[in-house]
């Protein structure tokens, strides 16, 4: 069964320092992963994805994150966390690569606290 | 800019009530979905559509129907609310071109169930 995990609900870092937010995957075939945030009271925001080519991803407000095939990883990562990079973070794949419907599993999320 | 648009951000119904929940988007998306956000369990895929008047059952389907007679609008329909329906609900649409395209989600309607 394809899946999505997220072994920490929350992760708390200080502000200035470097962050991680953990993502693992189980699904057959060559995965698509992406990367949402979710503010307060807001919808989803897409941060970035990998599909193809390089493992290291860059997205939006300075995050990346690195696919990790051996691993089955895909962590998100900021070399100096900001308050304002506190939120609700969410890790998906998309189900069964030959399906063209663009099908997500999300993981349950982790939240990020990040302080000043 | 991507826009996706839900009728409601707050909503409050009755338990056995006929609900109504609404979705626009803008950019000519041949996907889109409704999921519902419950703390702890992430988001999950109610149902999903590829084209007008297509539709897919997702993971947790019982208890909704959906409706998409024009591509840009896609509605979730709640038969006779209960109160284990009192949920976040998100809409998103995607482009159909073997998933790369990222999903861009609605606000979300929060809705409770008295």
């Amino acid at each position: 069964a394809q899946s999505v995990a997220q072994p920490e609900d929350q992760v708390n870092v200080a502000e200035g320092n470097p962050l991680t937010v953990k993502c693992t995957y189980s699904v057959s075939g060559n995965p698509y992963l992406f990367w949402y945030v979710q503010y307060p009271n807001r919808g989803l925001q897409f941060l970035l994805k990998y599909i193809t080519g390089d493992n290291l991803v860059k997205g939006s407000y300075g995050f990346e994150a690195e696919f990790n095939k051996s691993q089955t990883s895909f962590h998100l990562k900021k070399p100096s966390a900001l308050v304002s990079d506190s939120a609700l973070y969410f890790c998906a794949v998309r189900t069964h690569p030959s399906s063209n419907t663009g099908k997500l599993i999300f993981g349950q999320g982790t939240t990020l606290q990040v302080k000043p | 800019d991507v826009k996706v648009t839900q009728s409601s951000r707050y909503l409050v119904k009755r338990t056995g009530e006929k609900v109504f929940l609404e979705c626009v988007q803008d950019m000519d998306h041949e996907n889109m979905f409704w999921y519902r956000q419950d703390p702890g369990l992430g988001l999950r895929l109610i149902y999903f559509s590829y084209d007008v008047k297509m539709k897919e059952k997702g993971d947790i389907p019982e208890g909704y129907s959906v409706s998409r007679e024009k591509k840009e609008r896609f509605s979730l329909i709640l038969e006779s609310a209960s109160t284990n329906q009192t949920s976040m609900y998100l809409c998103a649409s995607s482009l159909r071109d073997g998933g790369r395209d990222e999903q861009y989600f609605g606000p979300g309607t929060r809705l409770t169930v008295t």
